[in-house]
């Protein structure tokens, strides 16, 4: 079974500018997620999808940072413009939906460097 | 609101050694509790969890965690570590409605030496 599919791995960028995030998540997962990880810290949600609809996008800070998952399948979390305080690894996950087992599936993430 | 401490952010050992990673919660309402492990150029993975039912729960290679309500704790332990777990582990928090949002702690880093 193939995992969760993110790319791309590395990306610096400078200040201001944008960049993208992709993800495909595993076969059958209603759920998707993306998680910002600052280093040091833990993974920190910025916004759940199910199907194609949102759930939470709390965290998500919205005057940059937008997210979409046409089609209820792959996503696109995006970054405009970019701060230096973005630099971070971000996660993307997948579950099947419904319950509340926890059991996240967590592709290798997307590491984002803002100079 | 929910939050998670992880009291060490490393812990080094010896293999064959035993190890405890502690974790501590913060919730006004009842939670699901998850280790979760990064090893070395991999995604996090799913170690072990608790939902509800017995309190001591076990993953596959050994490592336990057991669930304490009245000190908030969910600490792993695991009575004699190789090499191989060398890697990250995350302490996480859900709770119940909360459609598998999942809290997680800053993590420890646990370094096995020869």
């Amino acid at each position: 079974e193939a995992g969760v599919a993110q790319s791309p791995r590395y990306k610096i960028i400078e200040k201001r500018q944008s960049v993208a995030f992709w993800c495909n998540p595993i076969s059958g997962h209603a759920t998707l997620y993306w998680y910002q990880q600052i280093l040091g810290q833990g993974p920190k949600l910025l916004i759940q999808f199910q199907n194609n609809g949102v759930v939470d996008d709390s965290q998500l800070p919205k005057d940059r940072f937008s997210a979409e998952r046409l089609k209820g399948v792959d996503s696109t979390l995006k970054i405009q413009p970019a701060k230096l305080e973005d630099s971070a690894v971000y996660l993307c996950a997948s579950s099947f939906a419904g319950g509340n087992t926890g059991e996240l599936f967590f592709g290798e993430g997307s590491r984002l460097t803002v100079l | 609101a929910q939050s998670v401490t992880q009291l060490d952010s490393q812990v080094p050992v010896f293999e064959e050694a035993p190890v405890e990673l502690r974790c501590n919660y913060s919730s006004s309402v009842s939670v699901y509790l998850f280790w979760y492990v990064q090893y070395p150029n991999q995604g996090l993975q799913l170690l072990l969890k608790y939902l509800s039912g017995s309190t001591l729960v076990e993953s596959i290679n050994g490592f336990e965690a057991e669930f304490n309500k009245s000190q908030t704790s969910f600490h792993l332990r695991k009575p004699s570590v190789h090499i191989s777990d060398t890697a990250e582990y995350f302490c996480a928090v859900s709770f119940s409605g909360g459609y598998n949002k999942l809290i997680f702690g800053a993590g420890t880093r646990l370094a096995v030496h020869p």
